[in-house]
């Protein structure tokens, strides 16, 4: 069975400063890997998948990730945080059905 | 392009009734999803159709949740009837047919808020 991980329940950073967080998966075979972001009271938002090729690779709003095959990770980044960035944040792998993490809330102070 | 339509947006309801959500899932996209996601948790897959079949339902508490997708379109999903612990989200998406055995990015709509009192 797939799964996805998400160590933090919350991570925090100020403005202006670069952000990180951390998803880990287990899934048989080539990982097709997804990062979402969810304001409140909406729907999911796709912000950039890994599906083979270069190991980093880069989305909407200015994020990017990063996937490490030997660390079976896929963590989400961005050089330099805006308040606007804050929300919830999910991991999901694929390969015949796609499976979601619990979670990460950003919360970006001024 | 139009994005994936859910209605209604909110439901409440009493135990023990039932509740039908919709969805219409951008067009062009054989796959589509129905996620139940509780206050706190990430989104949990109820059914997976390809197409108007099912791809994967191991999670759809099947005696009393059903849904269907007629001509391989639209998607109502069905509680009947319904429990305390069904107040939820639940969300739709769709996304283009599998690439090599597995599923593309996914498209959600703005998911029915369902409170069962």
């Amino acid at each position: 069975a797939q799964s996805v991980a998400q160590p933090e329940d919350q991570v925090n950073v100020a403005e202006g400063n670069p952000l990180t967080v951390k998803c880990t998966y287990s899934v048989s075979g080539n990982p097709y890997l997804f990062w979402y972001v969810q304001y409140p009271n909406r729907g999911l938002q796709f912000l950039l998948k890994y599906i083979t090729g270069d190991n980093l690779v880069k989305g909407s709003y200015g994020f990017e990730a990063e996937f490490n095959k030997s660390q079976t990770s896929f963590h989400l980044k961005k050089p330099s945080a805006l308040v606007s960035d804050s929300a919830l944040y999910f991991c999901a792998v694929s390969r015949r059905t796609l499976t979601f993490g619990k979670g990460t809330m950003l919360l970006v102070s001024p | 392009e139009a994005g994936v339509a859910q209605s209604p947006r909110y439901k409440i309801i009493e135990k023990r009734q039932s509740v039908a959500f919709w969805c219409n899932p951008i067009s062009g996209h054989a796959t589509l999803y129905w996620y139940q996601q509780i206050l706190g948790q990430g989104p949990k897959l109820l059914i997976q159709f390809q197409n108007n079949g099912v791809v994967d339902d191991s999670q759809l508490p099947k005696d009393r949740f059903s849904a269907e997708r007629l001509k391989g379109v639209d998607s109502t999903l069905k509680i009947q009837p319904a429990k305390l612990e069904d107040s939820a989200v639940y969300l739709c998406a769709s996304s283009l047919s599998t690439v090599r055995g597995a599923t593309t990015e996914a498209f959600f709509g703005q998911g029915t808020r369902l409170t069962v009192v």
